[in-house]
């Protein structure tokens, strides 16, 4: 397995642009989860989903982002407008999920920048 | 939110030294402790994962153990090498898929 995929490793933006990250988690896997990376806060959740479906959105900073799932092998997170307090590391994981205990596997991460 | 704390922030230690860190995260609540290494510019790996109370794990010269009733985990690496130095992240998990993490512990080693 190529493990999580995310697209693309860098972007950057001019502010007010709408930015869309890409990830495709590992076959098989039921849960998917959005991270953002800061240096203030560290790895904060954005929103997770279990089969396709968002479970908790509460760690979505505002009505700018937004995600989906529309099947089992690909998320999407958008981001519109982008602002320069957007720019970041976005992580994307999956897991088996569902049951306790079970670590999650990270992708490699997008770098947004937005100028 | 779960309030997570790591200490210490950051550690240096030469080669060969062993060493320690403390993840202290609230009791109640509580499913499964995660441990994380983090290696700078790439993505976070899971090492251990441990659910009950007394629970040790070990993963080469690294390992860890838990204390659910007072809500604290330790991280230990004996005889550190220099390809040991990331950041150490603990995540307690609440839920089926509430993993909350901690800002980590950045270990460098001194070759």
């Amino acid at each position: 397995d190529a493990g999580v995929i995310q697209s693309p490793r860098h972007e950057v933006t001019e502010m007010g642009q709408e930015v869309t990250l890409r990830c495709k988690p590992i076959s098989g896997h039921n849960s998917l989860f959005w991270y953002r990376q800061t240096m203030m806060r560290g790895l904060e959740l954005l929103i997770y989903f279990n089969n396709n479906v968002p479970i908790d959105d509460s760690g979505m900073p505002e009505d700018r982002f937004s995600a989906k799932m529309p099947n089992a092998s690909f998320s999407t997170l958008k981001i519109q407008p982008s602002e320069p307090r957007d720019s970041a590391v976005y992580f994307c994981a999956s897991s088996s999920g569902g049951d306790f205990g079970y670590g999650y596997t990270f992708g490699s991460g997008t770098r947004l920048t937005v100028v | 939110i779960l309030n997570v704390e790591q200490s210490p922030q950051s550690l240096h230690v030469q080669e060969g030294d062993s060493t320690n860190f403390t993840c202290s995260f609230p009791s109640s609540n509580f499913y499964a402790l995660h441990w994380y290494r983090w290696e700078t510019a790439k993505s976070p790996e899971a090492l251990f994962v441990m659910t009950l109370n007394g629970d040790e794990k070990k993963k080469g010269r690294i390992s860890a153990t838990l204390n659910t009733k007072e809500g604290y985990s330790y991280l230990y690496i004996k005889g550190s090498q220099p390809e040991d130095s990331a950041t150490y992240l603990c995540a307690p998990q609440t839920g089926a898929n509430n993993l909350f993490f901690g800002t980590g512990t950045r270990l460098t080693v001194i070759p």
